[in-house]
């Protein structure tokens, strides 16, 4: 079975570019999560899809955070125009079912960097 | 607002030299208290969940215990490829969507 898959693996871009970060959760998983760490930080929840709605996006920083879910397959997270303080590793989960994070697998993480 | 702290932030033992790490978290309701392993590169990876005070849950070398306020990894005897970064979490359910973490604990296991 594929696991959650994130892409790109990193990412350096300047700062006043756009970035759009993809996550292809674990086929059937309606619930996808959005996570991110910033260095030194811990990892924040950023917003939680089920299916192709936003359940919780009460994470998100600012507007120039878009995330999608078109169909409710991948997700995208488009960052607009991105600062130097977006810089960190964003990290997708899924899971079958709501909160149920016993049973939710982790990407390996998009590292961004702005320069 | 709920919070994870985790202590110490690093751990250098030898293969064979047992531990604890710690986590103390306050939470408006405890939904469970989650242990991940992440490896340099990799997201994080589930370990245990806990549910109420006085659980007490075992992976191969690794057994997790939880209190009202804090949870203990206890490392048996461990070996070089338990060398990770170990992330407390806590779920609560005021926000059931959202896992609240610590910075984690830095792990090395010297042979």
């Amino acid at each position: 079975e594929a696991g959650v898959t994130q892409f790109p693996s990193h990412s350096v871009i300047e700062k006043g570019q756009t970035v759009t970060l993809r996550c292809d959760p674990i086929s059937g998983h309606d619930n996808l999560y959005w996570y991110r760490r910033v260095m030194g930080k811990e990892i924040k929840f950023l917003l939680h899809f089920v299916k192709e709605s936003k359940q919780d996006e009460s994470g998100m920083p600012n507007n120039r955070f878009l995330a999608e879910r078109t169909g409710g397959t991948y997700s995208t997270l488009k960052v607009q125009p991105a600062e130097l303080e977006d810089s960190g590793v964003y990290f997708c989960a899924s899971s079958a079912q709501q909160g149920r994070y016993t049973e939710a697998f982790f990407g390996q993480g998009t590292r961004l960097t702005v320069v | 607002e709920d919070q994870v702290t985790q202590s110490p932030e690093a751990l250098r033992l030898q293969e064979g030299e047992s531990s604890s790490l710690n986590c103390s978290y306050t939470v408006s309701g405890l939904r469970g208290l989650f242990w991940y392993r992440q490896d340099p590169g990799k997201g994080p990876e589930f370990l245990f969940t806990l549910y109420s005070a006085g659980e007490e849950k075992e992976k191969e070398r690794l057994k997790a215990t939880l209190t009202k306020k804090e949870s203990f990894l206890h490392i048996t005897a461990p070996k070089p490829e338990d060398s990770a970064t170990y992330l407390c979490a806590v779920q609560g359910y005021s926000g059931y969507s959202t896992l609240t973490f610590g910075k984690g604990t830095m792990l090395l296991v010297s042979p």
